[in-house]
């Protein structure tokens, strides 16, 4: 079946503009992830959802990320007043229940604040 | 895992050769390992987990050990080929329930 897709793939936008980002995710799974990735690094983990439950949000970094979820369907993660250090990779995963199931992942939104 | 910025462990190998890729991870508490792969403009890729009940799983070509107690992880890669060349990143769940931390990544560069 389909894989997690993301989109844009690319997005460029001004400093202090608000951006959207959308994930797709597997079909059935239960669970979506959010991450960041900055240039030549690791992947920071930035919101969980899992189900009807309540998000775990503890890695947003600022009052200026946000993310909401449809159901068990798309996901969209929303910067608001863009800033230069915001520049990065998003990736988006998903899972089949819980964080003990495998997550597979999207091809990622790479984002550029001049 | 703690990111060091960009400069990345490397491993250069020749294609045909075993490749061994090392991860030492932050938390006792974790119970379930992943090694994932990412190719250049792409998402990471799953290729093996393991869980802290046991200490070796093997795949197709790949071998995942775990030694927890000196938190060390490895995945050994046998015959490695050009297609390997990739990113390689462990992660570890121990930190919350539904995250994944993941370590900084070891580039493997398979020369033919």
């Amino acid at each position: 079946g389909a894989g997690v897709s993301q989109s844009p793939s690319n997005k460029v936008t001004e400093k202090g503009k608000d951006v959207e980002l959308r994930c797709d995710p597997i079909s059935g799974h239960t669970a979506l992830y959010w991450y960041r990735q900055r240039l030549g690094q690791g992947l920071e983990f930035l919101i969980y959802f899992q189900g009807n439950s309540a998000p775990d949000k503890s890695g947003l970094p600022s009052d200026r990320f946000s993310a909401e979820r449809t159901g068990e369907s798309v996901s969209t993660l929303t910067i608001q007043r863009t800033q230069q250090e915001d520049s990065a990779v998003y990736l988006c995963a998903s899972s089949l229940v819980s964080n003990t199931d495998t997550q597979y992942f999207g091809p990622g939104t790479r984002l550029t604040v001049l | 895992g703690e990111n060091v910025g960009l400069h990345l462990p490397t491993l250069s190998v020749q294609e045909g050769d075993n490749s061994i890729i090392n991860c030492a991870y932050s938390n006792s508490a974790s119970d379930y390992f992943i090694w994932y792969k990412q190719e250049s403009g792409k998402g990471p890729q799953f290729i093996i987990d393991i869980r802290s009940n046991m200490d070796k799983r093997q795949g197709q070509r790949v071998t995942v050990l775990l030694n927890k107690t000196v938190k060390h992880l490895s995945l050994q890669i046998a015959a490695t080929q050009p297609g390997d060349s990739a990113v390689y990143f462990c992660a570890e769940n121990g930190e919350s329930y539904g995250k994944l931390t993941f370590g900084q990544g070891t580039i493997l560069t398979v020369h033919p």
